[in-house]
């Protein structure tokens, strides 16, 4: 049961554009929703999150976007580095558990 | 930085044997969890565990697993009787408070052969 989807295994953006990295869930109780990135033979490493109660959180270079009607959020980078290049996983859960339910990745590469 | 550590990196171990997965949560973290990635698959939630007892579980985590707190420090992963499908990272996460940001280790790669 794929409650979280990420339809995009990559994308590939030249540096200094923006990336747009992007996640559907279909469990209307997720509330909590974060971005981690990874790095080969490593672990997933936080990056940012929203509640359910934002429609945007910005940190630097990195912001996420809620749109709770169509159940999406994204993910956008800009400017995109080359060291940007990792998987990015989105992950969500609701606030009456414990688990994140993670997407499949979407592997980015910033071309230099 | 506080992080989450893990050991032994990789464990190669025979199909039958059992293999003890070790994590060091962050130290005023409350809430531990074990998830693991199947090569080319997403990150699965295993089970979480607060207060000396398992809170959640997920279907995965059946009699061939069990998970303990032996100290004030470690949380281990047991997987008896591995089989070969239990070949996959197993990355181990705690945070402060159910709900709140997961932070992972590095992941323990086991292979069963």
């Amino acid at each position: 049961d794929q409650q979280v989807k990420q339809n995009s295994p990559s994308l590939s953006v030249q540096e200094g554009r923006i990336s747009i990295l992007n996640c559907d869930y279909t469990n209307s109780m997720f509330d909590y929703f974060l971005w981690y990135k990874k790095y080969p033979a490593e672990g997933p490493t936080f990056l940012i999150s929203i509640s359910s109660i934002k429609d945007k959180n910005e940190d630097g270079r990195f912001t996420v976007f809620l749109n709770k009607s169509a159940k999406h959020l994204s993910l956008h980078i800009v400017p995109s580095q080359p060291g940007d290049s990792a998987v990015y996983f989105c992950a969500a859960s609701r606030n009456t558990g414990n688990q994140f339910y993670f997407g499949t990745g979407t592997s980015l590469t910033v071309i230099p | 930085e506080p992080e989450v550590t893990q050991t032994p990196s990789h464990q190669v171990t025979q199909m039958g044997q059992e293999v003890i997965l070790r994590c060091v949560p962050i130290s005023n973290h409350l809430y531990f969890y074990w998830y693991r990635q199947i090569l080319g698959q997403k990150v699965e939630f295993l089970v979480s565990f607060y207060n000396n007892e398992i809170s959640e579980k997920s279907e995965i985590f059946d009699d061939q697993f069990s998970v303990e707190r032996p100290d004030g420090s470690n949380f281990t992963l047991k997987i008896r009787s591995t089989k070969l499908e239990d070949s996959a990272m197993y990355f181990c996460a705690s945070s402060t408070d159910r709900g709140e940001t997961q932070y992972f280790g590095p992941g323990t790669r086991l292979l069963v052969l």
